[in-house]
């Protein structure tokens, strides 16, 4: 049973565009969701991450919108670069258990 | 900036062989996970490590897959025999504390072929 489901699978944006990811939980106990950046070849590494006692959280060009009634949040990228390319993953987690992850959403920004 | 590091990097093994990766987490990292990413997909976890004792092992087919951390530092995952279907990246990651969140660190995973 997949805990947190992540969409499109894929996206392609124009440089300069928005970048919308979205994702959706059913555990009611999950208090953390982080998003991860992965390149070709290497690890996921920490992008951003927001709790539910906040909706939206903002760092330089990206942003995390938290709807806790939904149990939906988003990745939105602002001024979309070709270096932003890279697989997205969303993930969550409650309390003190492990990280669950999203299928991941490849996203190609091109020129 | 600390890193994790993990080897080998890419191992191509035959079927029915053992194979046996290695990570060594950041230095006071008390946390330690496996994670398995098939291709196209979000890592999964195996097991995972609070020092040197398995704090949840309960998606590690532990017919074939073992883990250890024997001093709570360092850590090796070995598959034996292997399968085709255990062809995925294979990544290691700590965190000072149990929790998602309290931030992972990732390596850079080892690329396992089984042909």
């Amino acid at each position: 049973q997949q805990q947190v489901k992540q969409s499109p699978q894929s996206l392609i944006v124009q440089k300069g565009g928005i970048s919308i990811i979205n994702c959706a939980y059913e555990n009611t106990a999950f208090d953390y969701f982080p998003w991860y950046q992965q390149f070709p070849g290497k690890g996921p590494a920490l992008l951003i991450a927001i709790r539910p006692d906040v909706s939206e959280k903002k760092e330089g060009r990206f942003t995390i919108s938290f709807n806790k009634s939904a149990k939906q949040f988003s990745l939105h990228i602002m001024d979309s670069q070709p270096g932003d390319s890279a697989t997205y993953f969303c993930a969550a987690s409650g309390g003190n258990t492990p990280l669950v992850f999203g299928k991941g959403t490849r996203l190609s920004v091109i020129a | 900036e600390a890193e994790v590091a993990q080897s080998p990097r890419y191992k191509i093994t035959e079927k029915s062989q053992a194979v046996a990766f290695w990570c060594d987490p950041i230095s006071g990292h008390a946390t330690l996970y496996w994670y398995r990413q098939i291709l196209g997909q979000g890592p999964e976890l195996l097991v995972q490590f609070q020092d040197e004792s398995v704090v949840d092992d309960s998606q590690l087919p532990k017919d074939r897959f073992s883990a250890e951390r024997l001093k709570g530092v360092d850590s090796t995952l070995k598959i034996q025999p292997a399968e085709l279907g255990d062809s995925a990246m294979y990544l290691c990651a700590s965190s000072p504390r149990s929790g998602g969140r309290y931030g992972y660190t990732f390596g850079s995973g080892t690329r396992l072929t089984v042909v």
